[in-house]
């Protein structure tokens, strides 16, 4: 139980355009989402905090506007990058809490690997 | 605020060594700490956790306990296998329902 997925896996788009990044929670209903930005060899930064049916709650220093970040359900959370430049090129990873009796555990997606040429 | 502090990596070992990676933790309160794993090209995924003073996690050979006096919660195996390679995690909750607040990850290689 308590699976994560993300789609896409890869994407590779150009610079200027869109890219949506889909989070679902397959087997449990997750109030809230995270979205996590991870860096080559670096750690996980917290980008933004997602619930379900109100406006995300982005981190200092994230843009709302460019990341903008949509919970229409209980399962799923989506992330959308718009005008997309090289410098957001990173590996995007979701989580969400959630799992029978497990509201202090994350579990996470597998990653979405954004490349922008 | 809130911090996790892992020793830097890469560590490297050979087959059947003993592992111990150090993890200390600044957190008001009482947060839960947890170990993820990340394999190579694949997700995080919950190796762990602990969520108070003196409790034990263990998972796959792999130990890590809470302690408060030292704010630690080091991993700790006693014979690694080369499948054990990945990057290593350490993580706090101080709230339930939270974001959590991840190390930066240490890389352990193991060689036969």
């Amino acid at each position: 139980g308590a699976v994560v997925s993300q789609h896409p896996s890869r994407v590779i788009c150009k610079s200027g355009t869109s890219v949506k990044i889909e989070c679902r929670s397959l087997d449990f209903q997750a109030t809230t989402m995270f979205w996590y930005r991870q860096f080559p060899k670096q750690s996980l930064m917290l980008m933004a905090t997602s619930n379900e049916g109100s406006k995300a709650t982005y981190e200092q220093g994230v843009e709302k506007d460019k990341f903008l970040i949509n919970h229409a359900s209980l399962t799923l959370s989506t992330l959308t990058v718009t005008s997309a430049h090289p410098e957001d090129s990173s590996f995007y990873i979701c989580s969400a809490n959630g799992g029978a009796g497990s509201t202090d555990t994350q579990y996470f997606g597998p990653g979405t690997r954004l490349t922008v040429l | 605020g809130n911090s996790v502090t892992q020793m830097e990596g890469p560590v490297t070992l050979s087959e059947e060594a003993f592992l111990t990676i150090n993890c200390t933790y600044t957190a008001t309160g009482y947060p839960s700490l947890f170990w993820y794993v990340q394999y190579p090209g694949e997700g995080l995924q919950l190796l762990l956790k602990a969520t108070k003073a003196d409790d034990k996690g263990s998972n796959k050979g792999f130990e890590a306990t809470y302690r408060k006096e030292t704010t630690s919660f080091h991993l700790e195996k006693g014979s690694v296998q080369v499948s054990d390679s990945a990057v290593y995690f350490c993580a706090l909750s101080d709230q339930a329902g939270t974001a959590l607040i991840f190390g930066k990850g240490t890389t352990l290689s193991v060689s036969s």
